[in-house]
């Protein structure tokens, strides 16, 4: 079954810290791939996408996300979290507009 | 651009009750979403159209639901009779055929 799976439900890093967020997806084909993050009470703001071309996804607020075809995985990324980056994320895949959310991982940054 | 308007951003009600939901899309997109938010099942895709035709309504849970686009700027998501388990939060998002959808804030729906 096609599906998307996001391994961590919640992640706990300090301030300043890096942060890796993982996505896998099982798809037979390479489908779009979205990286969304949610705040308490909001609706989603994309952080970055992956259509085709540079696996290497660079996105706002200094994130970044790897397309690794072998393991179908398109994992978040940032070199330094900030107080401000304490939300949910969503990963996300996209056939035919056919768009199917993880289920989400949730960060707390520690002081 | 104001982004996708959803309105109303909150609603209770009761159960048995005819709950509308509304949404406005980004000016010149032609793709339009709804989808569910739980906890227990997480994000759903209910519904989307393309130019005013709904293309895929597989995700619309039962009967009960339906949704409408009288034209590019409007959109509707109607619960008849709504039910306890239909308490979520509902996204409208829309997206200009790349695929990169821009979601509204939600309406958080409360059924008694």
């Amino acid at each position: 079954a096609q599906s998307v799976t996001q391994p961590d439900i919640h992640i706990t890093v300090s301030e300043g810290a890096s942060l890796e967020l993982r996505c896998n997806y099982s798809y037979g084909a390479t489908p779009y791939l979205f990286w969304y993050v949610q705040s308490p009470g909001q609706g989603l703001q994309l952080l970055l996408k992956y259509f085709s071309g540079d696996t290497l996804v660079q996105g706002i607020k200094g994130f970044e996300a790897e397309f690794k075809r072998s393991q179908s995985s398109f994992n978040l990324r940032k070199p330094s979290v900030h107080w401000s980056d304490a939300a949910e994320y969503f990963c996300a895949v996209d056939i035919n507009n056919d768009m199917r959310f993880g289920a989400g991982t949730r960060l707390t940054v520690k002081p | 651009d104001a982004g996708v308007i959803q309105s109303p951003r909150h609603e209770v009600t009761e159960m048995g009750q005819e709950v509308t939901l509304r949404c406005k899309p980004i000016s010149g997109h032609d793709y339009l979403f709804w989808y569910r938010q739980t906890m227990m099942r997480g994000l759903e895709l209910l519904i989307y159209f393309n130019n005013n035709v709904p293309i895929d309504d597989s995700g619309m849970p039962e009967d009960r639901f339906s949704a409408k686009m009288p034209n590019a700027s409007f959109s509707t998501l109607k619960i008849q009779p709504s039910e306890p388990r239909d308490s979520a939060v509902y996204f409208c998002a829309s997206s200009f055929s790349d695929n990169e959808q821009f979601f509204g804030p939600g309406t958080r729906l409360t059924v008694l």
